[in-house]
């Protein structure tokens, strides 16, 4: 089984683009889950959903959108990207609330 | 104060020996994760539990409820063990997880 797999794993972007990290999973889990990760700091929350057609915001939202159309997808939409958005976003999924994470293998994003 | 916090920060060892990594929290918690990140940057879940103690071959994990802490060993350990050990808990009001800063591990032959 693939698992979770996002895509790009690199990306360079310039001040004000915007762009699509896309996160699959072939599991049939309901939850997935966007963290970005900075140097030295632990995993943060941007997105959560628990089910197709439902989203919810974590704990650093601003700047991002998502969506969720299907069980399997779950993109992760950046509008006229910052300085600050430069980070590793993962992916994850579990099958439920308290179930074990399924990370992918991390987008390494930089905005110039 | 962090809610989750790791100790040791960076952890050097040579190859054979006892390893140990704690997680202590402040925060009314479900269940406790454990995960290892490699430096390639991926990230495996490990353990999760909820009380008492989990083994998965050199692997064992404690937790104890009460006093709020919860540690990862590793017996014999070996340079493929080289990573960094995240803790994160599972609040038990909603649906995220708090994570730890990690702690990075080399183990030297």
């Amino acid at each position: 089984n693939a698992g979770v797999t996002q895509t790009p794993k690199f990306r360079i972007l310039k001040i004000g683009q915007s762009m699509t990290l896309q996160c699959a999973q072939d599991m049939n889990h309901n939850y997935m889950y966007w963290y970005r990760q900075d140097p030295g700091m632990g995993l943060k929350l941007i997105y959560y959903s628990v089910g197709a057609g439902i989203t919810d915001k974590g704990e650093v939202p601003n700047g991002y959108n998502v969506s969720r159309s299907t069980t399997e997808d779950f993109p992760l939409r950046l509008e006229l990207a910052a300085p600050s958005q430069t980070s590793v976003y993962f992916c994850a999924s579990s099958e439920w609330h308290f179930g074990e994470l399924f990370f992918g293998e991390g987008s390494r994003l930089t905005v110039l | 104060k962090n809610e989750v916090e790791q100790s040791p920060q960076n952890l050097t060892a040579q190859e054979g020996e006892f390893i140990t990594i704690n997680c202590s929290y402040s925060v009314g918690i479900s269940a406790l994760h454990w995960l290892q990140q490699h430096p390639g940057g991926g990230i495996v879940s490990l353990f999760m539990l909820s009380s008492g103690k989990k083994k998965h071959g050199r692997l064992i994990a404690t937790i104890n409820i009460q006093e709020k802490h919860s540690s990862l060993h590793i017996t014999a350990s070996h340079p493929r063990d080289s990573a960094v050990y995240i803790c994160a808990v599972r609040v038990d009001s909603n649906y995220q997880l708090i994570w730890g800063a990690g702690t990075k591990l080399i183990i030297k032959p």
